[in-house]
């Protein structure tokens, strides 16, 4: 079955420094992968998705994501963080078209 | 172009009970998928429907039910409510002729079953 694991389960930072979030999945056909965010009181918002081509993707607010097949695994990072990026943040694979497979989220508090 | 909505916004149901969730889909979309969100959890795939037609369905009981009317808004229905179903309900809209495969997330409603 397929399933997606997301080993940050709460990260804290200071504002400016470097954020690395970890997502693997477990599925061994072609996939697609994205990165949601839900911020305080908002609903689910995509940040980024990966479908074909080149594995480093570039999203929202200074976000990227790497694809890396060979690991299965989908890391999304950004240089420097602000507050305004605390939120939740949900890794999720979908092989067909009708369903979103996701991680239990990482819950990213950013510090002034 | 109007964002995916839900109503209501929160309901208080008995355990027992029946409850119904409305979904207005995105214009343009012609694909609702629903979900349940528990407390600290990733929300979890219930089902989906696609032009009028449930079409593919997650690990839920069939208490759980569904439509979706012809001008693709959609109902989640569950019945004899549980404890457990306390969650918050998520609807998702998409386009499945095309194929990015993106889902739009509406604000979800927060069921509380007592």
């Amino acid at each position: 079955a397929q399933s997606v694991s997301q080993h940050n389960h709460h990260v804290i930072l200071s504002e400016a420094a470097s954020l690395e979030l970890g997502c693997n999945y477990s599925y061994g056909g072609t996939v697609n992968l994205f990165w949601y965010v839900q911020y305080p009181g908002q609903h689910l918002q995509l940040l980024l998705k990966y479908f074909s081509g080149d594995p480093l993707v570039k999203g929202i607010k200074g976000f990227e994501a790497e694809f890396i097949k060979s690991k299965f695994s989908f890391n999304l990072r950004k240089p420097s963080v602000q507050w305004s990026d605390t939120a939740e943040y949900f890794c999720a694979v979908n092989a067909r078209p009708d369903k979103l497979i996701f991680g239990t989220g990482t819950r990213l508090q950013v510090f002034p | 172009e109007t964002g995916v909505t839900q109503s209501p916004t929160h309901l208080i149901k008995t355990r027992g009970q029946q409850v119904t969730l409305r979904c207005s889909s995105q214009s343009g979309h012609n694909t609702v998928s629903w979900y349940q969100q528990a407390l600290g959890q990733g929300p979890q795939f219930i089902f989906q429907y696609y032009r009028e037609e449930e079409n593919g369905r997650g690990n839920f009981p069939p208490r759980f039910s569904g439509l979706q009317f012809p001008n693709y808004s959609s109902e989640l229905n569950v019945n004899a409510l549980e404890l457990d179903d306390s969650a918050l309900y998520l609807c998702a809209s998409s386009n499945r002729d095309l194929s990015s495969y993106e889902q739009y997330f509406g604000p979800g409603t927060r069921l509380t079953v007592t």
